[in-house]
């Protein structure tokens, strides 16, 4: 049961443009999201996070979004840079199950020079 | 200060078999996730302790065990090992294991069954 879905597997950006991930969840018991971002041979590294009480949340060059009544989130890197090429998860939890994550299958970036 | 370690990195173990991997915490973090994450696929919830006490639990069988240590380390076990087993497995740490607290993952132990 996929509660959390990445459709894009692969996603490539010139360096110094927007580049945008999307994320799509289905359980409206969902209230805490988060990015992570995934070098090979490395774990995650926590990227940026929102609470459902806002919309918005930024922290330099990452923006995420959240529309609750879409049941959608998307991540924003401005401007994309070579180093921003890696693996990125979205993920989710609710209040009812403590820090147990649901993670999408991962978007690959790559950010050309 | 030290992040998520893991140990070992890498592992070969062959069907049947039992397997221990370990896991310490970031510092202060009183709480230890399990995730199991096969290729081309996110992290999958195996896993949850906080004080000792297993708060949560996916949708893994029962050779799949866990324990939590005083110093707050941890220990993922697996009995019986199958082809299917063969995944990276990745241990984060949170301060209490809140459901609005981001988790710090470690590298991970890649498993590999043979």
């Amino acid at each position: 049961d996929q509660q959390v879905k990445q459709n894009s597997p692969s996603l490539s950006v010139q360096e110094g443009r927007i580049s945008i991930l999307n994320c799509d969840y289905t359980n409206s018991m969902f209230d805490y999201f988060l990015w992570y971002k995934k070098y090979p041979a490395e774990g995650p590294t926590f990227l940026i996070s929102i609470s459902s009480i806002k919309d918005k949340n930024e922290d330099g060059r990452f923006t995420v979004f959240l529309n609750k009544s879409a049941k959608h989130l998307s991540l924003h890197i401005v401007p994309s840079q070579p180093g921003d090429s890696a693996v990125y998860f979205c993920a989710a939890s609710g209040l009812y199950n403590f820090n147990k994550f649901y993670f999408g299958s991962g978007t690959k970036l790559n950010v050309k020079p | 200060d030290a992040g998520v370690t893991q140990s070992p990195t890498h592992l070969i173990k062959t069907r049947g078999q039992h397997v221990t991997l370990r896991c310490s915490p970031i510092s202060g973090h009183k709480s230890v996730s399990w995730y199991q994450q096969v290729l081309g696929q996110g992290p999958q919830f195996i896993f949850q302790y906080y004080e000792k006490e297993e708060r949560g639990r996916g949708n893994f069988p029962d050779r799949f065990s866990a324990r939590q240590f005083p110093n707050y380390s941890s220990e993922l076990n697996v009995n019986a090992l199958l082809l299917g087993d063969s995944a990276l497995y990745l241990c984060a740490s949170s301060l209490w294991g809140g459901s609005n607290q981001p988790q710090h993952f470690g590298d991970g132990t890649r498993l590999s069954i043979l």
